[in-house]
């Protein structure tokens, strides 16, 4: 069974980049497609975008123009980058495997809050 | 995007009865090609990451009890919930992956 684990800083400051990693463990990267997911508190789903093991991305157009998402296979780890964070990026960031564009395989999630 | 807005908000049900969830997506998210309807559902308990229960709107995932029923057509999707035990406490999401970005519903608390 195929488990991810996040990992990263829980509180990162206003302007700054939120940058958290994703280690899979029981199988390989190097298939399937890698996905970041957030939740702010209370709130609802929102999905920020993908990576294949290949290095194609996709990205959600809302956070486009803030994220890059990248794969490292020789760590079996992939990677999420969010810059000029406020706020409203406060969430807790779940890395999952996509299958067929649905998400069957999640991390327990980590809280990232931003604040000063 | 695709918008999916979920009815109820919220439901309170008594053990052993039946709970029903609602699903309609802004647009259709039927695939003409192989006639699938390109819709899930997840649960999520307190403090856990979401569960995939359900794809192609009626597609139960292997080891999710049978007393979870996805239906549906056009842009009107339901996630019947039949005899609900205690472990179903939760809140569910309906999901479209038709289109990217894959869209996910504001989720419906079922509480006994």
């Amino acid at each position: 069974q195929v488990q991810l684990q996040e990992s990263g800083p829980g509180l990162v400051k206003p302007s700054e980049t939120l940058s958290l990693t994703c280690t899979v463990s029981g199988g390989s990267i190097s298939s399937y497609y890698w996905s970041w997911i957030r939740q702010p508190p209370g709130k609802g789903l929102e999905w920020i975008g993908y990576i294949y093991y290949s290095g194609s991305a996709s990205y959600n157009p809302s956070l486009k123009s803030r994220v890059t998402i990248s794969v490292d296979t020789s760590k079996n780890q992939f990677s999420l980058k969010l810059r000029s964070v406020t706020a409203a990026d406060t969430a807790v960031y779940y890395c999952a495997r996509e299958r067929t564009s649905l998400f069957d395989n999640w991390g327990q999630g980590t809280l990232v809050t931003v604040s000063s | 995007d695709i918008v999916m807005t979920q009815s109820p908000d919220s439901l309170a049900v008594s053990l052993g009865e039946r709970a029903t969830i609602n699903c309609k997506s802004s647009q259709s998210v039927l695939y003409s090609s192989n006639n699938k309807y390109y819709l899930a559902w997840y649960q999520q308990k307190p403090g856990q990451p979401p569960k995939l229960l359900v794809h192609w709107a009626s597609t139960r995932e292997s080891g999710v009890p049978d007393r979870f029923s996805g239906s549906g057509s056009g842009t009107d999707f339901t996630l019947t919930i039949n005899s609900l035990q205690a472990e179903d406490v939760a809140v569910y999401y309906c999901q479209q992956y038709y289109r990217s970005p894959q869209t996910f519903g504001q989720g419906t608390k079922v509480e006994i």
